[in-house]
């Protein structure tokens, strides 16, 4: 069964730092590759997402993630934190033509302090 | 501008009590989804439905039903059959061909 690891439950990070949140996968083939942000009682928002080519994928909010197949990985990067981006954070992976089953890890809540 | 509606935003009910969930898109998307949030586990499928009058169960779908007799709407019920309901309720649509989720704001649920 697929499954998907983000190894850290809180980062805390100093505002205008750099910021790397790590997401590893477990799946036979290369999956549908995703990251979502959440604010606080609010729904999840797709920052980006990767299917195939160019291992390194832009996103929203200045966000950029590389796909990693030899680490089967895929690490969400930013390059200077923004006191806006505390939310949590969440990996998922879809298989290849099996849109409906998500696998979502179980988040990396972010913390900015000034 | 197109997105998903869930309402209401709060929601209380007493034990014993099923309660419906509201959600509607306007995105044309085909297929919609109901996940349930814990703290700390992530996001888990309740039910989730591809076309018209056809769904499937998720993972946790024990003590939920759900309808889709709109394309638009995919209401969620949580019946007295749910034994720990007090959770947040995320619903989401998709294109079928993937390209991720668009979820809406969510409904927090508390047994009173």
């Amino acid at each position: 069964a697929q499954s998907v690891t983000q190894p850290d439950i809180h980062i805390t990070v100093s505002e205008g730092a750099s910021l790397e949140l790590r997401c590893n996968y477990s799946y036979g083939a290369t999956p549908y590759l995703f990251w979502y942000v959440q604010s606080p009682g609010q729904g999840l928002q797709l920052l980006l997402k990767y299917f195939s080519g160019d291992t390194l994928v832009q996103g929203i909010k200045g966000f950029e993630a590389e796909f990693k197949r030899s680490q089967s990985s895929f690490n969400l990067r930013k390059p200077s934190v923004h006191w806006s981006d505390a939310a949590e954070y969440f990996c998922a992976v879809v298989p290849l033509g099996g849109y409906q089953k998500v696998t979502f890890g179980t988040g990396t809540k972010l913390q900015v302090i000034p | 501008d197109g997105g998903i509606t869930q309402s209401p935003k709060y929601l209380f009910r007493k034990e014993g009590q099923n309660v419906t969930l509201s959600c509607e898109q306007n995105l044309n998307h085909d297929a919609m989804y109901w996940y349930r949030q814990d703290p700390g586990q992530g996001l888990r499928l309740i039910y989730y439905s591809q076309i018209v009058n056809d769904f499937q169960k998720g993972d946790i779908a024990e003590g939920y039903s759900v309808s889709r007799e709109k394309k638009e709407s995919f209401p969620l019920t949580v019946t007295s059959a749910q034994k720990n309901p007090t959770a947040f309720y995320l619903c989401a649509s998709s294109l079928t061909g993937g390209g991720g989720y668009t979820f809406g704001s969510g409904t927090r649920l508390t047994v009173v």
